[in-house]
């Protein structure tokens, strides 16, 4: 099965710029998609096919895929970005999820 | 404004079967879309079930393939899961989703999501 590897954190300071990894074997062979959750709510896609934002996701959220590393880069980081953040991929068999990194903006 | 709605019962006995139905409003379930369902365990990642597309075409994860089925009832806009027996490892939220499908028909992401529905299995 395909595994996909996330950073348990990552901490950021207010308008600073954050940056959430990705790692998987080849993963730039993929399509990486980025959910955020917030505590109680349903995930949100924020970014899919590596670096397509969805309607309504705003411009400070950008994402790549290179290698065997995906990255969501959130800049000018703000209070309400503050939560969980999944990527996934199509691992060939099944649909992948990566463990949660916990974004917090202190 | 497409939305999805999971419905369906809160409390599952071990060893019985759940039975899920997403109700699709804003949109016709009758597209190139797969719909599909999500479950997220309390307090861990989510994971994925299965889809189905409206001519009837599914995917499955393997590891819980034996025990699941996704249909559709495109006259009601609706699609459904049922999961066989539950035990208390299946205690999670249930989602219903949208998927964008691959050119290679395969699922890809999932750009809608319903509000989820809790289903805790215990006797």
């Amino acid at each position: 099965s395909y595994d996909l590897t996330q950073p348990p954190s990552v901490s950021v300071s207010p308008g600073q710029t954050a940056r959430i990894t990705c790692f998987g074997d080849e993963l730039d062979e993929k399509h990486v998609a980025w959910y955020q959750q917030r505590p109680g709510q349903s995930p949100l896609m924020v970014m899919y096919q590596d670096d397509k934002r969805p309607s309504g996701i705003p411009e400070r959220f950008s994402g790549s895929n290179s290698g065997n590393t995906a990255t969501l880069t959130i800049s000018e980081t703000q209070a309400l970005d503050e939560a969980d953040y999944y990527c996934q991929v199509w691992g060939g068999t099944s649909v992948v999820f990566g463990g949660a990194t916990r974004l917090t903006v202190l | 404004q497409v939305q999805l709605q999971e419905s369906g019962p809160g409390l599952v006995k071990p060893s019985e079967t759940l039975s899920l139905t997403c109700s699709v409003f804003g949109y016709s379930i009758r597209s190139g879309y797969f719909w599909g369902w999500i479950r997220q365990p309390p307090g861990k990642g989510p994971e994925w079930i299965g889809n189905i597309h409206q001519s009837g075409s599914t995917h499955y994860n393997p590891s819980i393939k034996s025990r699941v089925t996704v249909s559709v009832d495109a006259s009601k806009n609706q699609f459904s899961l049922k999961m066989t027996s539950m035990t208390a490892a299946d205690t999670a939220v249930y989602y219903c989703v949208r998927i964008i499908r691959s050119n290679s028909w395969n699922p890809i992401c999932m750009d809608r999501w319903g509000q989820g529905t809790l289903v805790t299995v215990s006797s």
